[in-house]
This record gives C-alpha cells, structure tokens and sequence, in this order.
C-alpha cells in the first residue's frame, strides 16, 4: 500500500511562473520529508527537506511546505526555469525507522 | 557529487542466471540503500545496510540478497534472475539516520530476458 502518494503524474508550466507539486502521505509518524529531483539515466538528486516541526522550508527558488494535519506536502518553484524540466519525487521517513517512502513521482515540464 | 559508483551500468541477461550489482562509496557513509525503479511505482527499498555485516529487509527484499563486507562496498545479489525483476536499481547512501537526506548513485539498469 503506497503510503506516500503523488497524485499527478505530470505537470506543464510556463518559464516564469510558479511550480507546484503535491504530495500526500498516510503515515502520521513520518516526521521527515524530501524531495529529489530526476533527470533521465540520472540518480535522484536532493532538493529540499522539511522535518515535522517546521511548516516551512526555504531555498533559494524551492520553497517546501507542509500540513500535518491535512498530511500534505508541496514544493513550490518561483520562478520555473526550463532546467527544472525532470521527475520529482518527495519521500518521508519515520523518527524510528531507516527507510525511505517514495512517492512515484511527478514530471515536470517548462515550456519556454 | 557524492562519491557512489554503480557497476554496471547497464547490464542484459537471460532468465535463471545469477547476477551481482554493486555499489562502492568514497564518503566514509554508514548506511547503504538498494532501491528499485519500476513505472507506477516510484523507488522502493529491496535491502539497506546499517554498518559492515548488518543488513536489513526492504519492501520488496523477496529475490534479493545483499552483502557488506567493508564500510565502502554493498552488494546486491539477484540468485535466479526472473523477468520481473528487470528494473533501474538505484543505490544510495546516508552519513546518518538522522534527519540527512539519502545521496543517489546513477543506477543500473537491468533487462532479464
């Protein structure tokens, strides 16, 4: 059973303009979430992370936010350039476990 | 980059045949992770490795067995390869189990004819 979700299996965005990808989880004990980024024949690269006692983290163009209550999660990318063209993945991890859940990931594409 | 290569990087093979993947790290890393990569399914773990000699069950180990030997090298062991197990395996590391992101080696991808 996927315990973490991502719902839209693509995205298509102007250059410029915002990103925003959406995560779903069922786990209330995940406490710590990511997001990694994929570029074809390419390993996932980090991205950004936000822990359960945070609803907001910010780097750079990448902003990540989260709902406990809703168990949602976002990345936001303001603006979108046509490099951020890749698969995204967000994953979560529990405060007792070694494991990483994977959602199965969003590609996004912007269109110059 | 951190320092994981995979090998090979490629690699076709016939149903029945035992095949081993490897990963070797340069960061000094205490843990190790084998992920898969199938379509609708995103990465799951098949065995991670929490120090030399212990190892641990992913959520789909079945098939699989893994070795570590020393702190640099995991290994990934497919004892009779069938075709589902034709996927891109990923491998990963982590410094701790704290709240530090996992870094990726660029895969293998794997075909079971």
């Amino acid at each position: 059973d996927q315990q973490v979700k991502q719902n839209s299996p693509s995205l298509s965005v102007q250059e410029g303009r915002i990103s925003i990808l959406n995560c779903d989880y069922t786990n209330s004990m995940f406490d710590y979430f990511l997001w990694y980024k994929k570029y074809p024949a390419e390993g996932p690269t980090f991205l950004i992370s936000i822990s359960s006692i945070k609803d907001k983290n910010e780097d750079g163009r990448f902003t990540v936010f989260l709902n406990k209550s809703a168990k949602h999660l976002s990345l936001h990318i303001v603006p979108s350039q046509p490099g951020d063209s890749a698969v995204y993945f967000c994953a979560a991890r529990t405060n007792t476990g070694n494991q990483f859940y994977f959602g199965t990931g969003t590609s996004l594409t912007v269109i110059p | 980059d951190a320092g994981i290569t995979q090998s090979p990087r490629h690699k076709v093979t016939e149903t029945g045949t035992p095949v081993t993947l490897r990963c070797h790290q340069t960061e000094n890393h205490r843990y190790m992770y084998w992920y898969r990569q199938d379509p609708g399914h995103g990465l799951r773990l098949i065995h991670y490795s929490y120090g030399v000699k212990d190892t641990d069950k992913g959520e789909v180990s079945d098939g699989y067995s893994v070795s570590r030997s020393k702190t640099e090298d995991f290994l990934l062991t497919l004892e009779s390869a069938t075709s589902s197990q034709t996927s891109v395996y990923f491998c990963a590391i982590s410094a701790t189990n704290s709240n530090q992101p996992q870094h990726f080696g660029d895969g293998t991808r794997l075909s079971i004819l």
